[in-house]
């Protein structure tokens, strides 16, 4: 069974400060994929980052940055000087296979103040 | 950018009523997903679509729920009679094998 925590249920901020997101995950699968999605207000989910289970090495895009540690199962998300376009709910997201299902932690809700 | 199309974006029904849930997802895709997220919850699988039969389906996607691939380009998820619990975001989603996982901009329904 696969199974996300997410343990920060809401992050408050000031705006340039930054931020990290923590992800927690269990599968008994050698092969999985990992994925963070971003949903704004308006409801969409937003795709954010897709980062393989061979894949270790940490990837930064913009502002965003990801932190993926296969010995400790976490995949954590910074926000490096932090906007009030990025207050979103933040969703960390597991699949086993290329083309299974996603399983889904309960969300971080992050509200970046001006 | 391709992207996956839900409508309606938002309905309104009455208990007891059935819906149907349209999407269009990306056209060379082909495994395709729905996922449900009640309010300020976590979002959750439903069921997942390959070869036009079901390959995967949770627990929540009792026999309310059918879905169906009727012509080739729609998806559609098929609510029978609604209940006051069913009120949610529904997401349609669709894959191609290794590549990105699309989600729709979701439908939201709301059952009175």
């Amino acid at each position: 069974a696969q199974k996300v925590t997410q343990a920060q249920t809401e992050i408050s901020v000031v705006e340039k400060e930054d931020v990290t997101l923590d992800c927690v995950y269990e599968t008994r699968d050698t092969t999985y994929y990992l994925f963070w999605y971003k949903q704004p207000p308006s409801g969409e989910l937003v795709f954010l980052i897709r980062r393989n289970s061979f894949d270790e090495q940490n990837e930064i895009s913009g502002r965003y940055s990801w932190n993926f540690q296969k010995s400790t199962s976490s995949f954590n998300f910074t926000i490096t000087a932090s906007q009030v376009v990025d207050s979103a709910v933040y969703f960390c997201a597991l699949r086993p296979t290329s083309y299974g299902k996603l399983t889904f932690g309960q969300g971080t809700i992050l509200t970046v103040h001006p | 950018e391709p992207e996956v199309t839900q409508t309606p974006s938002h309905q309104v029904t009455q208990m007891g009523q059935e819906v149907i849930l349209r999407c269009v997802p990306i056209s060379n895709h082909l495994y395709f997903y729905w996922y449900r997220q009640i309010l300020g919850q976590k979002v959750e699988f439903l069921v997942s679509f390959y070869n036009n039969e079901i390959s995967e389906k949770s627990e929540i996607f009792d026999d309310q729920f059918s879905v169906e691939r009727p012509d080739g380009s729609n998806f559609t998820l098929k609510i029978r009679s609604t209940k006051l619990e069913d009120s949610a975001m529904y997401f349609c989603a669709s894959s191609q094998e290794d590549y990105g996982y699309t989600f729709g901009s979701g439908t939201r329904l709301t059952v009175v």
